[in-house]
């Protein structure tokens, strides 16, 4: 969805740094969600966040770590414990709990990381 | 937790002729099913979904069945077309008051004209 704005779309990282994913939406949703996407394995969840100041971890958090200080923001920071950090990161917001029609999960465009 | 099959994972078909993508899942406290479309690099979208009350939903050439007993849904697209062409991911909803989504791993469709 057009309110969901992730940045940047291409990212270049160093084998040993961090890196923070930007994701802001602007359509007043209640929970975010970070989605890694490799070839062949469709979206695995990484965090995601039902309200402000609380997250929790989703099935591939290792080497990741997030925040939800605003309810528009919700940044992803790949860490140097991530080891093979490479891949599609799709930032996802939904208006509130409870996933239905009508409540379910826009993403944003993407963001694509390659340590170098 | 969740666990979502996806068959086939590759799919070609002639232009007019149908598609079919089905999927399993393995929690039977699910009951919402969404498919997602995916043309290539760009974000996944939503074309159809469906809760667990519900046996079947149509939206124009697409449809969606689902067969709660058997845990196993499917995407139905009929007169394809070209522009159908993509990756078509499905989804359950997993967690005590659904707050996530699991995915398929994804069926690349390619429409021949």
């Amino acid at each position: 969805d057009g309110g969901i704005t992730q940045s940047p779309k291409y990212l270049f990282r160093k084998e040993g740094q961090n890196v923070t994913l930007s994701c802001e939406q602007n359509l007043n949703h209640d929970a975010m969600y970070w989605y890694r996407q490799d070839p062949g394995q469709g979206l695995r969840l990484i965090y995601y966040s039902q309200i402000v100041n609380d997250f929790q971890k989703g099935d591939i958090a290792e080497g990741y770590s997030v925040s939800r200080e605003k309810k528009e923001s919700f940044p992803l920071t790949v860490t140097s414990a991530q080891k093979n950090p490479t891949a599609f990161y799709l930032c996802a917001s939904s208006p509130r709990q409870g996933l239905t029609s009508g409540n379910t999960i826009y993403f944003g465009e993407g963001s694509w990381l390659t340590v170098v | 937790g969740e666990n979502v099959e996806q068959h086939p994972s590759t799919l070609s078909v002639q232009e007019g002729d149908s598609a079919v993508i089905k999927c399993t899942y393995s929690d039977s406290a699910s009951n919402y099913f969404p498919w997602y479309k995916q043309e290539l690099g760009k974000r996944p979208q939503l074309i159809i979904d469906i809760r667990s009350n519900v046996g079947e939903k149509k939206d124009q050439r697409i449809a969606v069945t689902l067969n709660k007993t058997a845990k196993h849904f499917s995407l139905h697209i009929t007169e394809t077309q070209p522009e159908d062409s993509a990756v078509y991911f499905c989804a359950a909803s997993s967690g005590g008051s659904n707050y996530k989504l699991t995915f398929g791993k994804g069926t690349l469709l390619t429409v021949n004209p």
